[in-house]
């Protein structure tokens, strides 16, 4: 079974400064996807932005981007700029190619600070 | 529907009865799931749907939790005898198929509360 680790509860960011979101996975398959949800509290999750397995590359979506380290099996978000909006809880999750699911960590409150 | 829709927003009952939850998913959307998301947690699978029938329902905790999806849209998540355990937020999300490369467009969730 896939797991998903995110091992800071909280973190705090000052306006128009950059933070880090930690992820780690574990998993057997070579096929998935890696995903960054967002909920604010009206509780509706959000995609910040998504990772292909196979793509080398790492995403991004303006202010958001991904560092994607297939081998130490890590999805770090790096949200630019931050903004008083951007904070919420940060969900990591995986899409497995062969459960057709969604794992989940446990989450980062992230704190945007004016 | 402009997005995935879900009713009652909120839902309090007592131990011991029953209760419905809806989903509405986007209209077109072959693909639904349900998510259980308890108080400080990360959503934890609970069924997916492809068209009407259950691909996979292997994140029911027990046999109180039933889900159907008669006609292939609307979804209804059924507990029977509530506990308190039962007590969280129940997500909803549908995608067009429900592949590697679809996006899964999520509901605003139902609190549920039992007392």
């Amino acid at each position: 079974a896939q797991t998903v680790t995110q091992s800071q509860p909280e973190m705090s960011v000052q306006e128009a400064e950059t933070v880090t979101l930690s992820c780690t996975y574990d998993t057997s398959e070579s096929d998935y996807y890696l995903f960054w949800y967002k909920q604010p509290p009206s509780r509706q999750m959000i995609l910040v932005i998504r990772q292909e397995a196979y793509k080398q590359q790492n995403a991004t979506e303006n202010r958001f981007s991904v560092n994607f380290q297939k081998a130490a099996k890590s999805f770090s978000l790096k949200i630019s700029d931050s903004q008083l909006g951007d904070a919420a809880m940060y969900f990591c999750a995986y899409f497995s190619g062969s459960a057709r699911q969604l794992t989940f960590g446990s989450g980062t409150q992230l704190t945007v600070l004016p | 529907g402009a997005g995935v829709s879900q009713t009652p927003s909120n839902k309090v009952t007592e131990k011991g009865k029953y209760v419905e939850l809806r989903c509405d998913p986007i209209s077109g959307h072959t693909a639904l799931y349900w998510y259980r998301q308890s108080l400080g947690q990360g959503p934890e699978f609970l069924i997916y749907f492809q068209g009407t029938g259950a691909a996979d329902d292997s994140g029911l905790p027990n046999d109180r939790f039933f889900a159907v999806r008669p006609e292939g849209s609307v979804s209804t998540l059924k507990i029977q005898r509530t506990e308190r355990g039962d007590s969280a937020v129940y997500l909803c999300a549908s995608s067009p198929k429900g592949g590697l490369n679809t996006e899964a467009f999520f509901g605003q969730g139902t609190r549920l509360t039992v007392v």
